[in-house]
């Protein structure tokens, strides 16, 4: 089992550009999450899926949209970018929402 | 104030120590989770508890829900040990449940 894996690694863009964050997970979870993490920060929740079907908004949702293309995928879609959204990205899924979260490896994303 | 509070923000110690990372928080959790956030950046969960006490290998958790406070102990440290350790509480967001994380403690743990 590969887990919760994400593409790409390492991004950069320039402000106004759009771009996709694929995450994937092959542990048959329902719940799917997309976090991001800055310095001095503690990780906040962009949006979330509690099952296949659903997307919410969590804390910062402002700037991102999301997908939940199966029970496997769940992408988040910048627009357009701006230099606030530098950030790395994870990934997380879930069983079902109030269960331990396996995280995917992380996207490092700079926007110029 | 932040929700979720951890202490010490950074620490170092030596190999062989016994050490103990705080997690205070301020809002009604259901649980509590301890992860570690290794040098490279990979996020791993280690606990999650709602009451009492957990054990695994030189980790262990505790949690006081009446005082709002949960400790990480790592015995007989090793540098291995050395990460980032997040404490996350799970609390209700809009009839669904999220998690709030804490800011982080870097450990480093010296041969």
């Amino acid at each position: 089992n590969a887990g919760v894996t994400q593409t790409p690694k390492f991004q950069v863009l320039k402000t106004g550009q759009s771009m996709t964050l694929q995450c994937a997970q092959d542990m048959n979870h329902n719940s799917m999450y997309w976090y991001r993490q800055d310095p001095g920060m503690g990780l906040r929740l962009i949006y979330y899926s509690a099952s296949e079907g659903t997307t919410d908004k969590g804390e910062v949702p402002n700037g991102y949209n999301v997908s939940r293309l199966n029970k496997r995928e769940f992408s988040l879609r910048l627009e357009s970018a701006a230099p606030s959204q530098t950030s790395v990205y994870f990934c997380a899924s879930s069983v079902s929402q109030p269960n331990t979260q396996y995280f995917g490896p992380g996207t490092r994303l700079t926007v110029l | 104030k932040n929700e979720v509070e951890q202490s010490p923000q950074n620490l170092t110690a030596q190999e062989g120590e016994f050490i103990t990372i705080n997690c205070s928080y301020s809002v009604g959790i259901s649980a509590l989770h301890w992860l570690q956030q290794h040098p490279g950046g990979g996020i791993v969960s280690l606990f999650m508890l709602s009451s009492g006490k957990k054990k695994h290998g030189r980790l262990i958790a505790t949690i006081n829900i009446q005082e709002k406070h949960s400790s990480l102990h790592i015995t007989a440290s090793h540098p291995r040990d050395s990460a980032v350790y997040i404490c996350a509480v799970r609390t209700p967001l809009q009839g669904a449940q999220k998690l709030v994380f804490g800011q982080g403690t870097r450990l480093t743990i010296n041969p």
